[in-house]
C-alpha cells in the first residue's frame, strides 16, 4: 500500500509571498502524484499531477511541484501567493500500474495574510 | 462547477438510522468514487465503481454500501448508523478506471448523527 505525509498542517503566509508545501510519500511500486486543493465548503479541485517524464510539474493558478524520487517528495510551491489561494491542499498518490485507490494526505491550511 | 452532483447538500439524522446518498457523475464518465472526509480521518476512500461494477474497495465499513446503477448515477447506503459516522462524504468521477484519470469531485453531501 502507500501512504503520503503533508509535514505541515498549517501554513501562513504573506500575500504575494514564496510557499511550498511540503509531501512525502512511501510506496514500494511506481506511483502517480496529485495535488488538490479545496476552497471553503467546496470540493476538491485538481490544481496538477505527476505521472511520468519531467519532475517538474505546472499546474493551474501558478502552481508547480517538482517529484523527486530518491527522497520520495513532491513539493507543491508558489513564487508569489493571492489571498484567494486561501485554500485546503492535499497531496495524494495512487500506484501507477494496479491503483485504483487514492491515498490523501491529511491536508496542509494555507492562510494567505493581507 | 465539476459537473458532478450530489443530494442531499445536508443530511441529519439520528443514531441507528439508515441514509442513503446519491451521486450523478459528469456527463461521459463512466467511474464513481466515494470519500469520507472526517477530522479525525482525514480524506479517506471508501469505494469504486466502473460501469456498473465494483471496480476497488477502500476503508469502507460493512455497515456501508454503495452501487452504480445503468445510467451510471451512484448511491450510497449508510446504516446502523453512529456518531462517529458524521462526517463529509464525497463523490468523484472519471472518464475511466485508471489511476491517472483525474477525479471531478462533487460539493460533498454532510452527514450529521445525532
Amino acid at each position: 500500500a502507500q501512504s503520503v505525509t503533508q509535514l505541515d498542517s498549517q501554513v501562513p503566509v504573506f500575500e504575494e509571498a514564496p510557499v511550498e508545501l511540503r509531501c512525502n510519500y512511501s510506496s514500494s511500486v511506481s506511483v502517480y502524484l496529485f495535488w488538490y486543493v479545496q476552497y471553503p465548503n467546496q470540493g476538491l479541485q485538481l490544481l496538477l499531477k505527476y505521472l511520468s517524464g519531467s519532475t517538474l510539474v505546472k499546474g493551474i493558478n501558478g502552481f508547480e511541484a517538482e517529484f523527486n524520487k530518491s527522497q520520495t517528495s513532491f513539493h507543491l510551491r508558489k513564487p508569489s501567493v493571492h489571498i484567494s489561494d486561501t485554500a485546503e491542499y492535499f497531496c495524494a498518490v495512487i500506484a501507477s500500474n494496479t491503483g485504483n485507490q487514492f491515498y490523501f494526505g491529511t491536508g496542509t491550511s494555507l492562510t494567505v495574510i493581507p | 462547477d465539476s459537473g458532478v452532483t450530489q443530494t442531499p447538500k445536508h443530511l441529519i439524522t439520528a443514531t441507528g438510522q439508515r441514509v442513503t446518498l446519491r451521486c450523478s457523475p459528469r456527463s461521459g464518465d463512466l467511474s464513481v468514487y466515494w470519500y469520507q472526509q472526517s477530522l479525525d480521518q482525514g480524506l479517506q476512500f471508501l469505494i469504486q465503481y466502473y460501469n456498473g461494477e465494483e471496480r476497488a474497495k477502500g476503508n469502507i465499513l460493512e455497515r456501508f454500501s454503495a452501487q452504480q446503477f445503468p445510467d451510471l448515477h451512484s448511491e450510497l447506503n449508510l446504516s446502523s448508523l453512529e456518531l462517529g459516522d458524521s462526517a463529509l462524504y464525497f463523490c468523484a468521477s472519471s472518464v475511466e478506471a485508471g489511476g491517472h484519470n483525474e477525479q471531478f469531485f462533487g460539493p460533498g453531501t454532510r452527514l450529521t448523527v445525532l
